[in-house]
């Protein structure tokens, strides 16, 4: 069946970037998703890449798929505090009718 | 983007009894969904909650356990019933509108279940 992982943790220092990486085994993936989840809330979409694309940037954040190797990444630059976060890809592959979501990265800020 | 309300935001229930979560949506929605994300976990999609008919569950996931309403296009209900401590979770009601590509969700439900 279809899966999607990420690394569990991450830490980076205040200002430096981000990158958090994530894998997907269905090749009919059409849309990948990057989703944030901070403490109690629920969770907010930030980005979204088409499979036909290799790239997307949007302020500061940047996605890079690699459709070869199944490889999706985001990364954010100038990491603040306020972006101490669990972050989760997600792929679906008809009209985001179902999605699948990755474990979840939990990404912790340093002042 | 659709604004969507969950109710209630946490509950703490006796084993055995059942637990009614409602979602109500500020527009009309095409797809809703109903999601579980269990302690440290990722989330997995319970069931799609259609109007008007009954909803379509995933692998794993049975109508007398979660039973779901959906009595129109902004608004539905996720039944836990004869809980256990494995229930405890949180439970997230998802959104699409139209032919929008992103899905929306609330802010989830937080069950303990003692």
């Amino acid at each position: 069946g279809e899966d999607v992982e990420q690394s569990l943790f991450l830490s980076v220092r205040e200002g430096d970037s981000s990158v958090i990486n994530c894998t997907y085994t269905d090749s009919s993936s059409t849309y990948l998703y990057w989703y944030k989840q901070e403490p109690g809330a629920g969770l907010q979409l930030l980005t979204y890449i088409f499979s036909n694309m290799d790239m997307k940037q949007d302020q500061r954040l940047t996605v890079l798929l690699n459709k070869k190797d199944k490889h999706l990444s985001l990364r954010i630059a100038d990491t603040q505090t306020g972006d101490s976060a669990i972050y989760f890809c997600a792929e679906s592959s008809s009209w985001g009718y179902k999605y699948i979501f990755g474990t979840g990265t939990r990404l912790k800020v340093l002042a | 983007s659709a604004v969507i309300s969950q109710k209630p935001s946490r509950d703490i229930c006796q084993r055995g009894t059942s637990l009614t979560i409602q979602c109500q949506v500020d527009s009309q929605v095409t797809m809703m969904f109903w999601y579980r994300q269990q302690p440290g976990q990722s989330l997995t999609l319970i069931a799609t909650a259609n109007q008007g008919s009954e909803a379509t569950y995933e692998s794993g996931f049975v109508i007398d356990k979660f039973p779901i309403s959906r009595p129109n296009l902004t608004f539905s209900t996720l039944t836990v019933s004869n809980m256990s401590p494995e229930d405890s979770s949180i439970y997230l009601c998802s959104v699409k509108e139209g032919g929008n590509t992103e899905a929306f969700f609330g802010q989830g439900t937080r069950l303990t279940v003692v």
